[in-house]
Formats: C-alpha cells, structure tokens, sequence
C-alpha cells in the first residue's frame, strides 16, 4: 500500500526558502504514469496545487508560484521534494505531497504545517 | 484554463441522500473532474475519477453509498444514507495543459 510522508522545516523566516521532502513507500518513484504533486492549503481555506513533476522528470507549476518553485526528485532515495523561495507570511500552510495517476491526484500524505513567521 | 465553482455549504439530514455540485466554466464542459474528501483535521482522500458521460471510477475502500454523475458542465457527488462520518469539505479537481486546479470546496453539515 502506497504511503507518502512529508518532512522538513515546520518553521521558516520570512524571505527564506522552505524545503520539504516526501518519501515514497509501498511504491516506485519510477514507474510510469504517475505524477508527484505537492499541494497547500492555508489555515481555513482551500486547496491550491503547487506542482508537480511527471514520472518522466517534466516538471509543471502553478503559474502564480512558477517564479518561486522548484520540485525535484531523488530515485535513488525513493523521494521528491519542493523548495519554495521568497516565503511570506502569505505562504503559511499545511502542505501536501500526493501521486497521480496521470493527472488526477488518487493519494495523499498526511500533510505537515509550515509556518512563516520571524 | 479551466475553474470549477462549487457551492460554500450544504446540509442534511442523517440517514438522507445528498446531492454535490461542480461546475466547470464555459468551454470546458467535457471535462474530466475528480472528487476528494477532506474530514476535519485530516488529509483529503480521493473518492473517484468521474468523466463527462457520468461513468466515473472510486478509489480504493470508498463505500458504495458515494456515486457520481453528470449533466452538461455539471459534475455530481451523491452520497446516500448519509452517515454522522460524512460530514466534511468535499472538493472537485480538474487538469489542463499540464495545470491542475481545485473548486472552492463546498463544507456538507450532517443534520
């Protein structure tokens, strides 16, 4: 059974880059036709898709965040990770790794708050 | 790109049947949308895929009380005997030109 487990700083300074990193279990990163998302959520709101990168290695943003983002991932760890530049308090959010089946999110990590603050 | 507009609240009574709606924009009514859970304080959950023609495909472990259909750019979530565990955010996703984007959410209050 598939698990995703988000980890990384739960605090960041503002202006600073948040880094989060999701290991991948019960699954391969590899295998094809599967995207890697992270997703957020703000305390009391909805969902806003960040981006992901594709089993092939293309990567796709959320234009209003293209500028800050950057996903990645690590084969050889079984595992993905976002870096998010220029943080603001604007940025304070539960954040989400997911997998696709091709585009369509199928499965969730349970998330982990990230909050901006100095 | 396309927005899915879903009502803020909707509320019923346990036991009963209820109806949840996602509206594609102008232009995108062929769509393929995609239904998530999200109970308070949890993580979403995927309930299904469910394409224009109203065939849609549940995830894992999903009760048969949820089903889905559609109308047009409407996309809907039913879930029968509805149970005190059903109260929830339930958002719909949709996907263009390698760009994901999420309905507002709509919060279902089990009476």
């Amino acid at each position: 059974q598939l698990q995703l487990q988000e980890s990384g700083s739960g605090l960041v300074k503002p202006s600073q880059t948040l880094s989060l990193t999701c290991a991948v279990s019960g699954g391969s990163i590899s295998s094809g036709g599967y995207s890697w998302s992270w997703i957020r959520q703000p305390p009391g709101k909805g969902l806003e898709w960040i981006g992901y990168i594709y089993h092939s290695g293309s990567t796709y943003y959320n234009p209003s965040l293209k500028s800050r983002v950057t996903i990645s991932v690590d084969r050889s760890k079984n595992q993905f990770s976002l870096k998010l530049s220029s943080v603001t308090a604007a940025d304070t959010a539960v954040y989400y790794c997911a997998r696709g089946w091709g585009y369509c999110t199928t499965d969730w990590g349970q998330g982990t708050l990230v909050t901006v603050s100095s | 790109q396309p927005v899915l507009t879903q009502s803020s609240s909707a509320s019923a009574s346990l036991g009963s049947s209820v109806k949840l709606t996602c509206t594609l924009s102008s232009g995108h009514s062929s769509y393929i949308i995609a239904w998530h859970q999200q109970q308070p304080g949890k993580a979403p959950r995927y309930l299904m895929k469910l394409e224009g023609s109203g065939s849609y495909n549940k995830g894992s472990g999903v009760p048969d009380r949820f089903s889905g259909s559609s109308s047009g750019a409407d996309r809907y979530l039913t879930i029968s005997n509805l149970q005190s565990e059903d109260e929830a955010d339930y958002y719909c996703e949709t996907w263009d030109s390698n760009t994901v984007v999420f309905g507002g959410g709509t919060k279902l209050t089990v009476l």
